[in-house]
């Protein structure tokens, strides 16, 4: 079973430049979600989508964009990147509450480092 | 913003020792989820407890969730070096609508064999 599959695993990019982060899922899941990881901290949302064509703001959404056009992809678009969005991206997904044990899946993770 | 509070941040035990982490909010969560994450993955889900005072139990893992719920201890007994890892702490919020969870920073559990 693939759960959710997110590409690249590693990616170097300029201080300008823009790039997306693609995540995808099988498991039919409505609400998917983007994370960053810095070292020793815990998990800040960017952005979650509680379902195709519905996005919406989470702790630290400035410098990124979204889009939701189907249930199984939830692209994380970077613009310009900066040195400050240097981290570990992780794309989950879960049934909405109510459903299920709310338990988020998550993917392996994108390493994104900005020179 | 709902805040986590995770201590220690790191612990560096022998293997055979027990150990407790705890999760610490000022805030009401309608439950709370543990997850433990490896090097190189992400996290996956340990237990969710729900109940004010709830206990549940993963074999050597024990997790509680405080009466008020606002707090979640995790206590391993006997650690073994496959306990190694990011252990985080997840409150979902006490409103009947979203799904966004509030995560702590972690613990870094070394087990030495």
């Amino acid at each position: 079973n693939a759960g959710v599959t997110q590409t690249p695993k590693f990616r170097i990019l300029k201080i300008g430049q823009s790039m997306t982060l693609q995540c995808t899922q099988d498991m039919n899941h409505n609400y998917m979600y983007w994370y960053r990881q810095d070292p020793g901290m815990g998990l800040k949302l960017i952005y979650y989508s509680v379902g195709a064509g519905i996005t919406d703001k989470g702790e630290v959404p400035n410098g990124y964009n979204v889009s939701r056009s189907t249930t199984e992809d939830f692209p994380l678009r970077l613009e310009l990147a900066a040195p400050s969005q240097t981290s570990v991206y992780f794309c989950a997904s879960s049934y909405p509450r109510g459903e299920g044990t709310g338990e988020l899946f998550f993917g392996e993770g994108s390493r994104l480092t900005v020179l | 913003t709902q805040l986590l509070e995770q201590s220690p941040q790191f612990l560096s035990i022998q293997e055979g020792e027990n150990l407790t982490v705890y999760c610490n909010s000022s805030s009401v969560f309608s439950s709370l989820q543990w997850y433990r994450q490896e090097p190189g993955e992400g996290p996956v889900l340990l237990v969710t407890v729900v109940t004010g005072g709830e206990v549940k139990k993963l074999k050597r893992l024990t997790f509680q969730f405080g009466d008020a719920r606002k707090d979640s201890s995790l206590h391993i007994t006997a650690a073994q070096p496959g306990d190694t890892g990011l252990y985080l702490c997840a409150g979902a919020p006490h409103e009947t609508s979203g799904s966004r969870l509030t995560f702590g920073e972690g613990t870094q559990l070394t087990v030495n064999p």
